[in-house]
C-alpha cells in the first residue's frame, strides 16, 4: 500500500513557464515532508522541505504548499530552466515508531523543461 | 566537504551469488542508511543505523541481506545468495543525527543487475 503517491509520472514544461509537481500522501501520521531531485547516474539530492505546521515554504525559484486537510502538497517551480530536468521525488517523514527520519518516497515525477 | 561515497557503481552477477556494497558516509554523520530503489519506483529504506546500532531493519529481506557499521563510520551491505528482484539500485544515504527533520544525503548509488 503506497502512502505517499505521485501520479503522474512525467511532466513536460516550456522554459521560462511554471512547473506544479504533485503528491499525495494518506497517512495523517507523517509531519515533515521533502522534495528530492534526481539526476541520471547519480543519487537523490535535496531540495526542499516543510513542517506539518507550516502551509507554504520558499527557497529561491522553488515553492512548496502543503494542504493537510487534503493530504497533498505540491511543488512550483518558477521560472522553469532546462536544468530543472530530472525525477523528482516526494518523500514523507513520521516521528513514529524507532526510525526518526525514516523516509518514505513516492515514485517520482520525471520533469522534461524544454528550451 | 565530501559527499557520501559508495562502491563499487556498477555490479552484474549470476542469480545464487553473493556481493557487496560498500558506503563512507559524511564525516561526523552519526546515521546512515541503506535504500534499494528499484527502476520506476522511489527508494525504499532497508536498514538504518545509528551510530554502529541498529535503529530500523523491519524491511531487510534477513534471510539473504546483512549488513554491518562495526566502527560506526564505514558500512557494508551484503546479499548472499542473490535472486533476480534483487536488480535495483542501492543507495547510502547519511545524516547527522537521524532525527526526522533531519537533512539526508545520498551517495551516487549501486546498480546490481542479478542475471
Amino acid at each position: 500500500d503506497q502512502q505517499v503517491k505521485q501520479n503522474s509520472p512525467s511532466l513536460s514544461v516550456q522554459e521560462g513557464r511554471i512547473s506544479i509537481l504533485n503528491c499525495d500522501y494518506t497517512n495523517s501520521m507523517f509531519d515533515y515532508f521533502l522534495w528530492y531531485k534526481k539526476y541520471p547516474a547519480e543519487g537523490p539530492t535535496f531540495l526542499i522541505s516543510i513542517s506539518s505546521i507550516k502551509d507554504k515554504n520558499e527557497d529561491g525559484r522553488f515553492t512548496v504548499f502543503l494542504n493537510k486537510s487534503a493530504k497533498h502538497l505540491s511543488l512550483h517551480i518558477v521560472p522553469s530552466q532546462p536544468g530543472d530536468s530530472a525525477v523528482y521525488f516526494c518523500a514523507a517523514s513520521a516521528p513514529y515508531g524507532g526510525s526518526q527520519g525514516n523516509l518514505i518516497f513516492g515514485k517520482g515525477t520525471k520533469l522534461s523543461v524544454k528550451p | 566537504e565530501a559527499g557520501v561515497a559508495q562502491s563499487p557503481r556498477y555490479k552484474i552477477i549470476e542469480k545464487r551469488q553473493s556481493v557487496a556494497f560498500w558506503c563512507n558516509p559524511i564525516s561526523g554523520h552519526a546515521t546512515l542508511y541503506w535504500y534499494q530503489q528499484i527502476l520506476g519506483q522511489g527508494p525504499k529504506l532497508l536498514i538504518q543505523f545509528q551510530n554502529n546500532g541498529v535503529v530500523d531493519d523491519s524491511q531487510l529481506p534477513k534471510d539473504r541481506f546483512s549488513a554491518e557499521r562495526l566502527k560506526g563510520v564505514d558500512s557494508t551491505l551484503k546479499i548472499q545468495p542473490a535472486k533476480l528482484e534483487d536488480s535495483a539500485v542501492y543507495l547510502c544515504a547519511s545524516s547527522f543525527s537521524g532525527g526526522d527533520t533531519d537533512t539526508q544525503y545520498f551517495g551516487p548509488g549501486t546498480r546490481l543487475t542479478v542475471l
